[in-house]
Parts: structure tokens; C-alpha cells; sequence
């Protein structure tokens, strides 16, 4: 499979502890995206790379939050002293370059509940 | 106001009924138009892009309208596996990174 992958699919933990997600992207796919949905809301942007630069980040990604992409190819995404608010999926996507005519494809999601 | 707005939905409808989904978008410098679909707790996947002179993929169509800001989708004879919600999502300024609407969600019933 040369898709997006995302581990772990599904996470429970509880509140206050710590979780953190990868991604591997397509390969050669410079650019990383990370979005988090809720149920009954469209995906909500996070934060982006372009290659191991993290170039924009929401204002949703709260000093708890954090994401890396090292070496340019995985990312993660570290989410420090859990809430129940922070359950939902959280996306992880690539594109090939920053022009808008790239489609950007998206792994499964990993699944957060925090109990 | 929201960045990406969509009908609240949801739609439902006969097999083969014809149905359209309306968008609307905030940021006058938004470049690229798509709309996604994603079926129940999987992720969203492309289902086309928009174009200004309006694109055509077999039962869909999209159409674009930027002096008003707004995107259509329109499905034709719908079928059972059409069932999903329908993402309208634009992309453009500096950052490249797509905004989403809330979803419309479509069931299509026998």
C-alpha cells in the first residue's frame, strides 16, 4: 500500500496523559498536512510542512500540541495532558508541492477518545 | 462568517432522483475548488474538481461561480452507494492548505 498511513488507527487514553500519532505520507510527497474532525464537522486544518519546515500553524493547535517532521518524510503529532475535548480523528494528508492544482490524499485517521 | 459554507442538510432521497448541493465561500483569493466525499468514519476523498467553466464527471457536475463566491455540486439518478456526506473545500491563498465546509450528508434510498 503506497498511501497515506497513520498509526495508531484508534486510541483511548485517559485524560492528562500523553498521546502522539504518526504519519508516513505518499513518498516524494514534500508537503504534510495535519487536520483533526469532530463528529458531525468537516476535517479542521492544524498545521502543515513543507518538507521538515512546519510553515503555518492554526490557531486550534493550542501550546499542548505539537507536530515534527524531522527529516522531511513522517511527522508526528504529540498532544501533551489529553482533555475529553481533544476525541476526535485526526487526519494526516500529503500533496506533491505547494501548487493548488495538487490533489492532497489523506490516510485513514487515527481515532482519539480520552476518557 | 464561516469560510466554507454548505447547505445543513440532510438529504434524502429516491434512487434515482437528482439532487444538488450549494457552497459558498468567504476568501475572495481561494484559487482551487473541489469537492470530497467521505463515507461514515473513513477519511474524505476526492471526488472532483471545480472549475470555472464547470467540469462534468459522468452523473456529477460542479460548477463554480466566482463573482458570487459559490460552488454547486449536482448528482444525477443517484444511486445507493452515492450515501455519504459531500465536503465542498477550498483551497488558495499563500498557504495551500484546504478548508472544509461542514459536510452536507446525502442518503439515498431504494
Amino acid at each position: 500500500d503506497t498511501g497515506v498511513s497513520q498509526d495508531p488507527r484508534h486510541k483511548i487514553t485517559k485524560r492528562g496523559q500523553n498521546v502522539t500519532f504518526r504519519c508516513d505520507p505518499i513518498s516524494e510527497h514534500n508537503r504534510l498536512y495535519w487536520y483533526r474532525q469532530t463528529l458531525g464537522q468537516g476535517p479542521e486544518f492544524l498545521t502543515y510542512f513543507q518538507n521538515e519546515a512546519q510553515l503555518e500553524k492554526s490557531r486550534l493547535l493550542s501550546d499542548r500540541f505539537s507536530a515534527e517532521r524531522p527529516k522531511g518524510s513522517f511527522s508526528t503529532l504529540e498532544i501533551q495532558r489529553t482533555e475529553q475535548g481533544d476525541s476526535a480523528m485526526y487526519l494526516c494528508a500529503s500533496s506533491l508541492g505547494q501548487h493548488s492544482g495538487n490533489t492532497i490524499y489523506f490516510g485513514e485517521g487515527s481515532w482519539l477518545t480520552v476518557v | 462568517r464561516k469560510e466554507v459554507e454548505q447547505d445543513p442538510g440532510p438529504f434524502n432521497v429516491p434512487e434515482g432522483a437528482t439532487v444538488a448541493f450549494n457552497c459558498t465561500y468567504s476568501n475572495s483569493a481561494s484559487q482551487s475548488f473541489f469537492w470530497y466525499r467521505q463515507d461514515c468514519r473513513k477519511e474524505p476523498k476526492l471526488l472532483m474538481s471545480v472549475y470555472s467553466s464547470g467540469n462534468e464527471d459522468g452523473r456529477f457536475t460542479a460548477q463554480l461561480n466566482r463573482a458570487s463566491q459559490y460552488i454547486s455540486l449536482l448528482i444525477r439518478d443517484s444511486k445507493l452507494s452515492d450515501s455519504a456526506t459531500y465536503l465542498c473545500v477550498v483551497r488558495g491563498g499563500s498557504q495551500g492548505n484546504l478548508i472544509f465546509g461542514k459536510g452536507t450528508k446525502l442518503s439515498v434510498k431504494p
